[in-house]
């Protein structure tokens, strides 16, 4: 199957700054979506990406679906110490009709020292 | 609106015994998933259901069953639990968009089995 690899594994950083992380395909993908995952909680969808070079915003992050359509980034701008948690990619490839594959990464567990 | 729910949030069960994870979904959502989520394996599809009625494998269905009862409910169950299955279970519903789905997800329920 589909393998996505999500990096880094983990990140360290201080309140205020930039954060980035990506995910790389062996094979194209229709769909990226990055979700957050807090402590204790299930995943939540932070930004969908449906089109190869698109660059999206939600706020202080933002996402682009790489032109190769084998990868994505997420970029959180002046991180804020609730920014903690576990960051997913998905890729997802629609084959037609209700056949939609949706592949996750293993995460990125983001910690910010306030 | 109460978006996905799961219960119970926690369980611990003794190798051998069965149990039922339940979900249901208030979104009108066609599509339920179910999913494991490991350190380090990110997340894992158990079973998934496109429609109500219908049902599938995902990637990690051995030891496991699921009934979709009607569109709003999606239930898994283990027959006879094993160590192995010690993991975080989430269900997700799907908003279908034109090309792509994106995925709610449940607060999880967190199984241990001894």
């Amino acid at each position: 199957g589909q393998q996505l690899n999500q990096s880094p594994q983990s990140m360290f950083i201080q309140e205020g700054e930039d954060v980035s992380m990506n995910c790389t395909s062996s094979s194209i993908f229709n769909t990226w979506l990055w979700y957050k995952q807090d402590p204790g909680e299930g995943p939540v969808l932070l930004i969908a990406l449906y089109k190869a070079g698109e660059l999206t915003s939600n706020g202080r992050l933002t996402a682009q679906f790489g032109i190769t359509r084998k990868d994505s980034f997420l970029n959180i701008s002046a991180s804020i110490p609730s920014d903690v948690g576990i960051y997913f990619c998905a890729g997802q490839l629609y084959s037609g009709g209700s056949n939609y594959k949706l592949t996750f990464g293993k995460g990125t567990l983001l910690t910010v020292n306030p | 609106n109460a978006g996905v729910t799961q219960t119970p949030k926690f369980q611990v069960l003794k190798t051998g015994q069965s149990m039922t994870l339940q979900c249901a979904q208030d979104m009108n959502h066609n599509s339920m998933y179910w999913y494991r989520q490991d350190p380090g394996m990110g997340l894992r599809l158990i079973y998934y259901s496109a429609s109500e009625g219908t049902t599938d494998k995902g990637e990690v269905p051995n030891g496991y069953n699921v009934s979709r009862l009607n569109k709003r409910e999606f239930s898994l169950r283990l027959e006879s639990a094993a160590p192995s299955q010690t993991s975080v279970y989430f269900c997700a519903s799907t908003l279908k968009g034109r090309t792509a789905e994106t995925q709610y997800f449940g607060p999880g329920t967190r199984l241990l089995v001894l």
